[in-house]
């Protein structure tokens, strides 16, 4: 069974920082893009990161570009998100979420809530 | 950027109802679209990729169509358990982008 677990949200001060974990199991974590998606509460979702199955192509959205550092350890099934300089503007639910070439993302985490607030 | 425009954004309709979500692009996708159900609290799920692909799993009421910048999704009978709110996803190329979705709520 496919599981992907987040972890490392919580509650941070702006211009504070966070360090989102992923752990993947159920699948060969080393042949799969895998992205990070977050929905603001109440709000609909937003993409944020991808990266390549070897970790050589990634792509930020621009509200986030400069600030947070996607990376993966594929021999350790993880995926994680390194977000600084964090603005309230980025509290939401982070889902770590798999993507299938051509075929969108197929799962998704639980999520893992980020508050970001004095 | 390939801005998106899904709509409507809320649908009031009955159990029985034959329900059409439609989701346009500001440029081609060929077919490199995504539909997806979030119901609150839980994280989305996969109902249609590739415009018109029907995920494992996935109750065969559900179905997508189009290509290019024009797309649908339509619920032929709904059921309870279909009130949600419902996402368009491009993954043609980067940013990726959603919809701002559509809530399905009970008339």
């Amino acid at each position: 069974e496919v599981q992907l677990v987040e972890s490392g949200g919580g509650l941070v001060q702006p211009g504070g920082s966070l360090r989102l974990s992923c752990a993947a199991s159920g699948f060969t974590f080393s042949s799969y893009e895998m992205n990070w998606v977050r929905q603001a509460p109440g709000k609909g979702l937003e993409w944020v990161s991808y990266i390549s199955s070897s970790g050589s192509t990634i792509y930020y959205a621009d509200s986030v570009k400069g600030r947070f550092t996607i990376s993966r350890d594929n021999a350790k099934n993880s995926l994680y998100l390194q977000m600084n300089s964090l603005r309230a503007e980025d509290t939401a639910v982070y889902y770590c979420a798999r993507e299938v070439a051509a075929a969108g993302i197929d799962y998704w985490g639980q999520g893992t809530l980020v508050t970001v607030s004095s | 950027v390939i801005w998106m425009t899904q709509s409507p954004s809320l649908l009031s309709a009955s159990t029985g109802d034959r329900v059409i979500i439609s989701c346009r692009m500001s440029q081609g996708i060929s077919s490199y679209l995504a539909w997806y159900q979030q119901k609150p609290g839980k994280a989305p799920e996969l109902l249609i990729y590739a415009a018109s692909t029907l995920q494992s799993g996935v109750p065969s009421r559900f179905s997508g169509s189009g290509s290019g910048t024009d797309f649908t999704l339509t619920i032929s009978c709904l059921q309870s358990e279909d009130f949600a709110t419902y996402y368009c996803q491009q993954y043609y190329s980067f940013p990726q982008t959603f919809g701002q979705g559509t809530k399905v709520e009970i008339k």
